[in-house]
């Protein structure tokens, strides 16, 4: 199974803050990977698929980058609605493995 | 608007049985695979099992290998998983997922607890 691997398993920023989330790989899963943001009580919510395209209706300031093992999810300017937990996820082979999250909280 | 139910959630004995039910609406359900995925209590997404749109493909995570069974009827639009010999281990919420080349809708979720 590939082992994905998030860092940090947890952030404080403040509104209007650049955040940067990364997912290693244990090998090479080209570029599928997918990240999803996740609010308490709520069901995950796909954010960014194939590394970096962006899922239809979600705001420009989450992009995404990296292929092969490194991958990075990037809020430009963190709002108010944007606390929540991140997972990344690779879909190159099965089991669909997750990271273990990301909580960003708030500073 | 893509929709997914989940239901048939509860509480149970420890080596009892549960059928988890996911109604689909507002796509073509059979075109598409589906998955589940659970997530215990404070922890991270695990998925669960995988099902091909045609039911002639499929996948288990170790961890319930041959004590779940996922299953699909396309005339009902509706995705099941069948869960027999429950453990402590397996009380999570479980989710469906349409499957595409990522988990592009889900369900609201459906808690499972097992305990006695």
């Amino acid at each position: 199974d590939i082992q994905m691997t998030q860092s940090p398993s947890s952030l404080s920023a403040s509104v209007g803050d650049r955040v940067t989330i990364t997912c290693r790989a244990s090998q090479s899963v080209n570029s599928y990977l997918n990240w999803y943001q996740q609010k308490p009580g709520k069901a995950p919510k796909l954010l960014i698929y194939a590394a970096s395209s962006l899922q239809s209706g979600v705001p420009s300031r989450f992009s995404g980058s990296g292929s092969g093992t490194d991958f990075t999810l990037t809020i430009s300017s963190l709002q108010p609605e944007d606390f929540a937990t991140y997972y990344c996820q690779q879909s190159y082979n099965t089991p669909r493995t997750f990271g273990q999250g990301t909580k960003v909280e708030i500073k | 608007e893509v929709q997914l139910v989940e239901s048939g959630g509860g509480l149970v004995q420890p080596g009892g049985s549960l059928r988890l039910s996911c109604a689909a609406s507002g796509f073509t359900f059979s075109s598409y695979s589906m998955n589940w995925v659970r997530q215990a209590p404070g922890k991270g997404l695990e998925w669960v099992s995988y099902i091909s749109s045609g039911s002639s493909t499929i996948y288990y995570a170790d961890s319930v290998k041959g004590r779940f069974t996922i299953s699909r009827d396309n005339a009902k639009n509706s995705l099941y998983l069948q869960m027999n010999s429950l453990r402590d281990e397996d009380t999570a919420v479980y989710y469906c997922a349409r499957a595409t080349q990522n988990f592009d809708y889900w369900g609201q979720g459906t808690l499972v607890t097992v305990s006695s």
